[in-house]
């Protein structure tokens, strides 16, 4: 178990739709990432959050979105979902906002499945 | 952030020890070198991580040379539980960093 906890676990929806994803971080982690990673593929970065702000951004489409709250968990936020949205999306959290000697740990993930 | 290039995949048999081999060439002088692996639907998992010479835990060995070019993840005895899929990272170790992982090398382990 890595400390990291992503809910729903699975989620399906339709196309069209709005859905939230939720990531509660390791406790005193600061840093929350979300990753995409569709079927066969690798993980696609998203975006990165610390201490309630964003600190990176990768490959995040427009109709997403992603906040991190006082108490630091975080939400990604995906509207106008169309069946190339289904994947696996990834949580991950370290302590720091993240040079590469801090380990990230990473959620089980919710598998979004969109018909 | 420094570009890396892994093998796509490997194929071993249980019992063997397993080197896979990632290239950095253009690593920067406060970069680590970090290897994830990542089994079937779950996140990635740290697994090692260093920044020169030779680096020791109780699952791998990471061998670093000395122009740090290149890097090598030992996995000595793989089990069939070893096959995943295996991320090198390279980067600094502050300021702002987003964890890209790469393609990564799929490592199946054969009875």
């Amino acid at each position: 178990d890595s400390g990291v906890t992503q809910t729903p676990k699975h989620l399906i929806t339709a196309t069209g739709q709005r859905v939230t994803l939720r990531c509660s971080p390791r406790s005193g982690d600061l840093s929350v990432y979300w990753y995409q990673q569709s079927l066969d593929q690798g993980l696609q970065f998203l975006i990165q959050y610390y201490n309630g702000e964003e600190r990176a951004k990768g490959n995040i489409l427009e109709r997403f979105s992603a906040q991190q709250f006082p108490d630091l968990h975080s939400e990604l936020n995906l509207s106008s979902l169309e069946l190339g949205d289904s994947a696996l999306y990834f949580c991950a959290s370290s302590v720091s906002t993240g040079g590469v000697d801090t380990e990230a740990f990473f959620g089980q993930g919710t598998r979004l499945t969109v018909v | 952030l420094a570009k890396t290039t892994q093998p796509i995949s490997m194929d071993s048999y249980e019992g063997q020890e397993v080197n896979i081999t990632c290239s950095h060439n253009n690593i920067a002088t406060n970069d680590y070198i970090t290897w994830y692996q990542q089994f079937p639907s779950q996140g990635p998992r740290f697994i090692i991580q260093g920044y020169k010479t030779k680096v020791t835990n109780e699952v791998a060995s990471l061998f670093i040379p000395a122009d740090r070019k290149s890097s090598t993840l030992s996995l000595p005895r793989v089990s069939l539980s070893d096959t995943a899929v295996y991320y090198c990272l390279v980067g600094p170790t502050s300021g702002t960093y987003k964890y890209i992982f790469g393609t990564g090398t799929r490592l199946k382990v054969l009875a």
